[in-house]
């Protein structure tokens, strides 16, 4: 079946570092996948959507990979603010899916 | 332009009980997907309904069930609640099906579920 795989373990990084995610997944393969971000208590927000012919995809401080080969996508953000923290979900989806699943999630953290 | 609307925020309930949650989509959006969000389980899809039709269904009991209205405002329901049913529900809004076009979802704030 369908498996994603996102760092379990928090991630604490240093204010101004870069931030970097890993999301593999396994048993098939997505035609596009996009990384929301997720606050305490709120909804997750979309941030950004690669697809399968595109190798990276940046929006501001964020930068996304995708490689199909590896099964897997890293999610960047470069000079990271504490206001950066929070979890941050990939959901990888095939052409043919009629849902979005995502993965569980990392939680991010900041510090001044 | 507002964003989805989920209501209520928050609810307790005991066991046994019945539950209705309500999602009000973003205007021209169609489609409309539910998830239930736990500590442990994290997002788990619940169903997807495109114009008043459900398209797919996740792998969760008789028990939870939804409809979408012809206006595209969708329910979703817990009946016969239990203790594991306490969870942040949220739903989702797309102006598409879920497929090889679909872009962003746009989520609402959620629903908090507690089950006493």
């Amino acid at each position: 079946s369908q498996k994603i795989e996102q760092n379990s373990e928090a991630l604490n990084i240093q204010e101004g570092k870069t931030a970097t995610l890993t999301c593999n997944y396994t048993n098939y393969s997505p035609a596009y996948l996009q990384w929301y971000r997720q606050d305490p208590g709120r909804g997750p927000v979309f941030l950004l959507l690669i697809r399968e012919n595109e190798k990276e995809k940046r929006k501001e401080r964020l930068k996304v990979t995708f490689d199909t080969t590896l099964k897997q996508s890293l999610f960047h953000i470069t000079a990271s603010q504490p206001a950066d923290s929070a979890t941050y979900l990939c959901a990888p989806s095939s052409s043919s899916a009629s849902k979005i699943i995502f993965g569980s999630g990392t939680r991010l953290s900041i510090r001044p | 332009k507002a964003g989805v609307t989920q209501t209520p925020r928050y609810l307790i309930k005991t066991r046994g009980q019945q539950v209705t949650l309500s999602c009000s989509p973003i205007s021209g959006h169609r489609s409309v997907s539910w998830y239930q969000q736990t500590p442990g389980q994290g997002l788990q899809f619940l169903f997807e309904y495109f114009s008043e039709t459900q398209r797919n269904k996740g792998n969760f009991p008789g028990r939870f069930s939804g409809r979408q209205f012809s206006n595209s405002r969708s329910e979703m329901n817990v009946s016969t609640l239990e203790l594991g049913d306490s969870a942040l529900y949220l739903c989702a809004s797309s102006p598409h099906p879920t497929g090889p076009n679909t872009g962003e979802l746009f989520f609402g704030e959620g629903s908090r579920l507690t089950v006493l």
